[in-house]
């Protein structure tokens, strides 16, 4: 199975809305709701940021907001802050039962 | 609140097995899937595989060959076991819990902190 791409990088200034894109297939992206972000900071865990495409867990910002189309999904960060420079990763369940992350995407904070 | 601990040896040697332990805390193994992830120096997430208490396993197609996940319910651990390891295996290992509706893995909502993992002789 092929890791979903992401962008390698994307970056915005304090305040701005930035999209990170995760684009997969039929067999992952496109045919499940299941599709989760996470967020990690440089020597951290990642942090589950997203859940089934569209869902925040408790605590977590509603500056960030998830969507899907087909077979990409997508990120949103709003008001972007200094705080919210990391990696980010996608994450799918496949029609094979498995699961597949996407590439990652480093996101700065100009 | 659920947390995780990755335990195990730093140092692997190649063509030997990896062996990592996650332990539980806070809640039992039931009713979750228990997954590994791994993540090599400076590159990104690969799924390796999950395992669920009733003894169901699934693992990644590209290291099904050389994995085994096992879950003991008794001490709240789940292990991991990977065998011929290469230096490619070096990584950063991580223990994670996954939310699953109607037997399907949906998110990993808990993660342990790591154990870095260095194949080398």
């Amino acid at each position: 199975q092929s890791a979903l791409t992401q962008p390698a990088s994307v970056s915005g200034s304090p305040g701005q809305s930035i999209t990170i894109s995760c684009t997969g297939t039929s067999n992952d992206v496109g045919g499940y709701n299941f599709v989760s972000w996470y967020q990690q900071h440089p020597g951290k865990a990642p942090k589950l940021i997203i859940y089934d495409v569209t869902n925040r867990p408790s605590g977590v910002s509603d500056r960030f907001s998830g969507s899907k189309s087909g077979n990409t999904a997508s990120l949103t960060i709003s008001g972007l802050q200094a705080e919210d420079e990391a990696d980010y990763y996608c994450n799918s369940y496949t029609g094979y039962s498995t699961e597949v992350f996407g590439t990652g995407t480093k996101v700065t904070v100009l | 609140q659920v947390q995780l601990q990755e335990s195990g040896p730093g140092l692997v040697k190649p063509s030997e097995t990896l062996s990592l332990n996650c332990t539980v805390s806070g809640g039992s193994l039931s009713s979750s899937y228990w997954s590994w992830v791994r993540q090599p120096p400076g590159k990104g997430l690969e799924w390796i595989g999950h395992g669920y208490y009733t003894g169901t396993t699934k693992y990644n197609p590209s290291l099904e060959s050389r994995v085994t996940i096992s879950l003991d319910t008794s001490t709240y651990k789940f292990s991991l076991k990977l065998t011929s390891v290469t230096p490619a295996d070096t990584a950063v290992y991580y223990c994670a819990r996954v939310s699953q509706q109607w037997l399907v893995p949906r998110y990993f909502d808990v993660w342990g902190r790591g154990s870095l993992v260095v194949v080398s002789s």
